[in-house]
């Protein structure tokens, strides 16, 4: 069965820290691997995309891994900021068709100062 | 560019009411979907239209129907309102419909059936 699991479900962290979100997988054949950013109230928004080839990808101070051998992901916040409190979606592709996107439950980030 | 627009933001529906929800593009994007979004679980793909003309079955379609307007405009119908179709409903747009298109989202309905 394809799914997409994440950890923690929930966060607290201060201001300034770092932290790491957890995505692991089972969907297979995979196609891509993206993180997205869902504020309170609004839609979800792209972070990073990873494809099989990619183990690392940066988008201003969040770093996403994958690991396409063990199914693993993970998503490093650094130096965090009030904005970072959100959910954050880890979403697995298929390789083929267009109904093919597999949606992880999401990880609550709250920052507190 | 306003991207996805979604319309009404909040409502409330007693049961076996029936209404529609609106859902616009403007990045000139052939394919949109709508989803929905409950507590504890991932987002659930309800319908999509991979381009203008077609519609297909999501994971969920039980209870909705949709329509692809134009090649702007997608709207999701409840017909007869559930208390499980409670819920907030997002609608997306790509460019197309493969695996490597980034969807955009809009700013999602929240959907309360009493």
């Amino acid at each position: 069965k394809n799914q997409v699991e994440q950890s923690p479900q929930s966060l607290i962290i201060l201001e300034g820290k770092n932290c790491t979100l957890q995505c692991n997988y089972t969907v297979s054949p995979f196609s891509n691997l993206r993180w997205y950013k869902q504020d309170t109230g609004r839609g979800p928004v792209s972070l990073t995309i990873m494809t099989f080839s990619e183990n690392t990808k940066s988008n201003g101070r969040y770093t996403a891994t994958l690991d396409a051998d063990t199914k693993q992901s993970s998503l490093h916040i650094t130096a965090s900021q009030l904005s970072d409190s959100a959910s954050y979606i880890c979403v697995v592709s298929y390789q083929t068709g267009a109904n093919n996107l597999f949606f992880g439950t999401g990880t609550r980030l709250t920052v507190i100062p | 560019n306003a991207g996805v627009t979604q319309t009404p933001k909040f409502q409330v529906l007693k049961t076996g009411q029936s209404m529609t929800l609106q859902c616009a593009q403007d990045m000139n994007h052939n394919s949109m979907y709508w989803y929905r979004q409950d507590p504890g679980m991932g987002l659930r793909l309800i319908y999509y239209s991979a381009s203008e003309g077609t519609t297909d079955k999501g994971e969920v379609p039980n209870g909705y129907n949709v329509s692809r307007l134009n090649k702007r405009e997608f709207s999701l119908r409840l017909e007869s309102a559930a208390p499980s179709q409670t819920s907030v409903y997002f609608c997306a747009s790509s460019e197309g419909a493969g695996a490597f298109y980034e969807q955009y989202f809009g700013p999602g309905t929240r959907l309360t059936v009493t």
